[in-house]
């Protein structure tokens, strides 16, 4: 695999359920990335993770809890979701945590809580 | 929190012709700028970058261009192919750490 991947593709859960998202970057990057894509929404940045420690935690409701065990591999646990929490779920990856490091994504989870 | 728009949410263009794909930015202080093309069931994919140093900068069949005094971003495609229908964002970033602000997207549909 190349570039960065992301498990499963499609998750259907109940809102009691817990599951855990998977992003893998294979780029030897040291920046991890979680967006939510909403349809006609732009993209909503959730973590950041800088050589394995969050730097930016943006309002995100504590039902979403990540966790970057190394810098090639992040998760998203999920937990007691909402129906609005149905979205399209990224991860991305860049070389630095610097304004000129291009951030380059995942095909993303989609997410359907019922 | 910034403000990152698209002049037209929607754009049909035959295929051959030549395709320019706008977006404001409202951050005078924005220095770095990406366009993504995001297709169908896919993650958005890095197209063509510019700093705030540039005007215009040409890749493969793509060009972007930035005019600071409006604060206006443009994606020009050269004749467009089918595989360019997809959706297509601006990102800025202020030079406040690695926070890219998105724009919600144009939808190009290429006609054959």
């Amino acid at each position: 695999e190349t570039g960065v991947t992301q498990t499963p593709r499609h998750l259907v859960m109940g809102m009691t359920n817990k599951k855990s998202l998977k992003c893998e970057q294979h780029l030897g990057h040291n920046a991890m990335y979680w967006y939510k894509q909403s349809a006609k929404k732009p993209l909503e940045l959730m973590f950041v993770y800088s050589l394995e420690e969050r730097v930016e935690n943006n309002s995100v409701p504590s039902r979403f809890s990540p966790e970057c065990p190394n810098s090639s591999h992040l998760f998203l646990h999920l937990h007691t979701l909402q129906p609005e929490d149905s979205a399209l779920y990224l991860c991305a990856s860049s070389q630095g945590h610097r304004w000129s490091d291009t951030q380059y994504f995942g095909p993303g989870t989609r997410l359907t809580v019922l | 929190g910034e403000s990152v728009g698209l002049h037209l949410p929607t754009l049909s263009v035959q295929e051959g012709d030549n395709s320019i794909i706008n977006c404001a930015y409202s951050n005078s202080a924005s220095d770095y700028f990406i366009w993504y093309k995001q297709e169908s069931g896919k993650g958005p994919q890095f197209i063509i970058d510019i700093r705030s140093n540039m005007d215009k900068r040409q890749g493969q069949r793509v060009t972007v261009l930035l005019n600071k005094t409006v604060k206006h971003l443009s994606l020009q495609i050269a004749a467009t192919q089918p595989g360019d229908s997809a959706v297509y964002f601006c990102a800025e970033n202020p030079n406040t750490g690695n926070q890219f602000y998105f724009g919600t997207g144009t939808s190009l549909t290429v006609i054959p």
